[in-house]
């Protein structure tokens, strides 16, 4: 069964700095999808990036990027010119590509709250 | 386009009794997944369904919890009887049927207090 690691409980930056959420999972599969889950307070999560396994490319999405790294199976997100919207609750994920029963279901990270400080 | 809607945001039960959530997913989903999120934690896949049908339901506690999915549409979630440690939110969530369908679009989620 895959496994997701977040090691940080909480995290907190200033606003327009730069801040890292680190992710460690766990998985025998070659392919699959990781993601980062943004959960505000009001709970409604809201999907941040994606990344595919076969792509060697981090993936970025404006001022959010991951730092892929397969062989270490680590999937940091990177947040940069942070905002006070960016404050929540952020999960990491992993997402088999096989098919099967497996198929579509989310393994979820425990999360990292992130403060952001004006 | 609308999002997925669930129903009720809150619910406040005493241990043993029952209670049902609700959720539409957006139009045209095929796949419909049901979470527990409890406090401090990730989400966990109870029940994942595709059109009207299991796919997947190895993490749900059938003693208590059921759930269906008339029609390949709406979905309720039941517990009966509730216990203490089911307190938590219950998300819902849907994606469609294509091959790479990366996202799962999430509700609001019900927040149960069993007291």
């Amino acid at each position: 069964a895959q496994t997701v690691t977040q090691s940080q409980p909480e995290m907190s930056v200033q606003e327009a700095e730069t801040v890292t959420l680190s992710c460690t999972y766990d998985t025998s599969e070659s392919d699959y999808y990781l993601f980062w889950y943004k959960q505000p307070p009001s709970r409604q999560m809201i999907l941040v990036i994606r990344q595919e396994a076969y792509k060697q490319q981090n993936a970025t999405e404006n001022r959010f990027s991951v730092n892929f790294q397969k062989a270490a199976k680590s999937f940091s997100l990177k947040i940069s010119d942070s905002q006070l919207g960016d404050a929540a609750m952020y999960f990491c994920a992993y997402r088999s590509a096989a098919g099967g029963t497996s198929y579509g279901k989310l393994t979820f990270g425990q999360g990292t709250i992130l403060t952001v400080h004006p | 386009e609308a999002g997925v809607a669930q129903s009720p945001r809150y619910k406040i039960i005493e241990k043993r009794q029952s209670v049902a959530f609700w959720c539409n997913p957006i139009s045209g989903h095929a796949t419909l997944y049901w979470y527990q999120q409890i406090l401090g934690q990730g989400p966990k896949l109870l029940i994942q369904f595709q059109n009207n049908g299991v796919v997947d339901d190895s993490q749900l506690p059938k003693d208590r919890f059921s759930a269906e999915r008339l029609k390949g549409v709406d979905s309720t979630l039941k517990i009966q009887p509730a216990k203490l440690e089911d307190s938590a939110v219950y998300l819902c969530a849907s994606s469609s049927q294509t091959l790479h369908a990366y996202e799962q679009y999430f509700g609001p989620g019900t927040r149960l207090t069993v007291t």
